[in-house]
């Protein structure tokens, strides 16, 4: 079936650090895949898409580019900051008019000045 | 806009209760969404709800169960709680298919806490 799997957290780094949070899927068809955030105490934002192999999104400075033959789609950032500190979801959708989402277990990330 | 805003945003029950959760969805958005995320986990899928009728369900037993309102407001109700029923609950509007290539971009709200003991 429809699974995406993260890297498992947390993840501290510095102010200004290279951020790579890996995910990788597995899917039927031609998914979206998806960067959702979590702040503490709030929802889930969206942070970036992607529809189509080799399409890259982007977003306030993260990046992560659909990758088919590898099956991934792993979030950069070239430098982080203390507000990036949040917990950070993968996620396909298969396609469908549904429009259910498979979410990975999230990253925690936090990021020390 | 206003964004998708749930009630209550805490509470706390014990096993065997019932507990009803309230989502008002987002300006413009006809379809609901349901997610579970227990702690430390990713949201599961419970339902959709798009034009008053529940449209595909995750892995849930059908003591959970929901409504959706002509105002496209919805809530969910889980009846005889257990413990594993403890976790976050969000709620998701969206206008299915808008998005670019067809993805369906979901719009959450801050989640209802449910507690039981």
């Amino acid at each position: 079936g429809d699974s995406v799997t993260q890297m498992e957290g947390p993840v501290t780094l510095s102010e200004e650090a290279f951020l790579t949070i890996n995910c990788t899927y597995t899917a039927t068809g031609y998914p979206s895949l998806f960067w959702y955030v979590q702040y503490p105490g709030e929802g889930l934002q969206l942070l970036l898409k992607a529809t189509k192999a080799d399409d890259k999104g982007s977003n306030k400075g993260f990046e992560a580019t659909y990758r088919k033959e590898t099956t991934s789609f792993h979030l950069e950032k070239g430098s982080v900051q203390v507000s990036d500190s949040a917990v950070y979801f993968c996620a396909l959708d298969r396609g469908s008019t549904l429009g259910r989402l498979y979410f990975g277990r999230g990253t925690q990330l936090t990021v020390w000045p | 806009e206003t964004g998708v805003t749930q009630s209550p945003t805490h509470l706390i029950k014990t096993r065997g209760q019932q507990v009803t959760l309230r989502c008002s969805s987002q300006s413009g958005h006809n379809t609901v969404s349901w997610y579970q995320q227990a702690l430390g986990q990713g949201p599961q899928f419970i339902f959709q709800y798009y034009r008053e009728e529940e449209n595909g369900r995750g892995n849930f037993p059908p003591r959970f169960s929901g409504l959706q309102f002509p105002n496209y407001s919805s809530e969910l109700n889980v009846n005889a709680l257990e413990l594993d029923d403890s976790a976050l609950y969000l709620c998701a509007s969206s206008l299915p298919g808008t998005g670019i290539g067809g993805a369906n971009v979901l719009t959450f709200g801050a989640g209802s806490r449910l507690t039981v003991l």
